[in-house]
């Protein structure tokens, strides 16, 4: 049963980089047969695609956020990471991490979130 | 890159049929089947629904179903249940292999 468990501070402080990991239990991210990515969502509003990674190292960003994020795989704690720069009030959201196999579009497993502020 | 459009609530008595549109370009939704939908419960994760604009995941109730033509891709939820009242999203691949999500559907279940 894959579970996937996302974690890093609730609080980020204006202009700082925020740093979120998800931690993969139950399958690994050393494989090129899933995509691992983020999604987030504002309070009230809806789901905003972040980014994507496959173990080959190929990334894929959302264009009007792409200059400010970073998703990479650490193979050897088994996580996906994201960094996302120069945080103001409109990155305030939950953040999802969640898994798409490769040749499909559905992404099939998700994590529970995590809520992040952007507040000094 | 702009959001899918969805129309923002859709409403139904139990056991009627509702549609869901989602409406891209022809970038998007008109240009790959790769078009997948989700149910949100206030509170929860997304829960995947349909894929690849027809197929349904391993558990999800036959009584969803998925469809698309031109730059539309249409989500049908039949004999509606109280447990259905949710939001909707569709999410679309996109050329310059990235993906966009549709702003997102109130179902009320009357």
């Amino acid at each position: 049963q894959l579970q996937l468990q996302e974690s890093g501070p609730g609080l980020v402080q204006p202009s700082e980089t925020l740093s979120l990991t998800c931690t993969v239990s139950g399958g690994s991210v050393s494989t090129n047969n899933y995509y691992w990515g983020w999604i987030r969502q504002p309070p009230g509003k809806g789901l905003e695609w972040i980014g994507n990674i496959v173990y080959s190292g190929s990334t894929y960003y959302n264009p009007s956020l792409k200059s400010r994020v970073t998703i990479s795989l650490d193979t050897s704690k088994n996580q996906c990471s994201l960094n996302l720069s120069s945080v103001t009030a409109a990155d305030t959201a939950v953040y999802f991490c969640a898994r798409r196999r490769a040749g499909d579009s559905g992404l099939e497993d998700w994590g529970q979130g995590t809520q992040v502020t952007v507040s000094s | 890159q702009s959001a899918l459009t969805q129309p923002a609530s859709v409403s139904g008595s139990p056991g009627q049929s509702i549609s869901i549109s989602c409406t891209g370009t022809s970038s998007d939704v008109g240009r790959y089947n790769s078009v997948s939908w989700y149910q949100q419960h206030p509170g929860k994760a997304p829960k995947l629904i349909i894929y690849d604009v027809t197929n349904r995941p391993s558990g999800v109730s036959n009584r969803f179903s998925g469809s698309k033509s031109a730059n539309t891709a249409s989500l049908t939820i039949s004999g509606l249940q109280a447990e259905d009242e949710a939001d909707y999203y569709c999410n679309s691949y996109t050329t310059g292999s990235t993906w966009v999500f549709g702003g997102g559907t109130k179902l009320t279940v009357l």
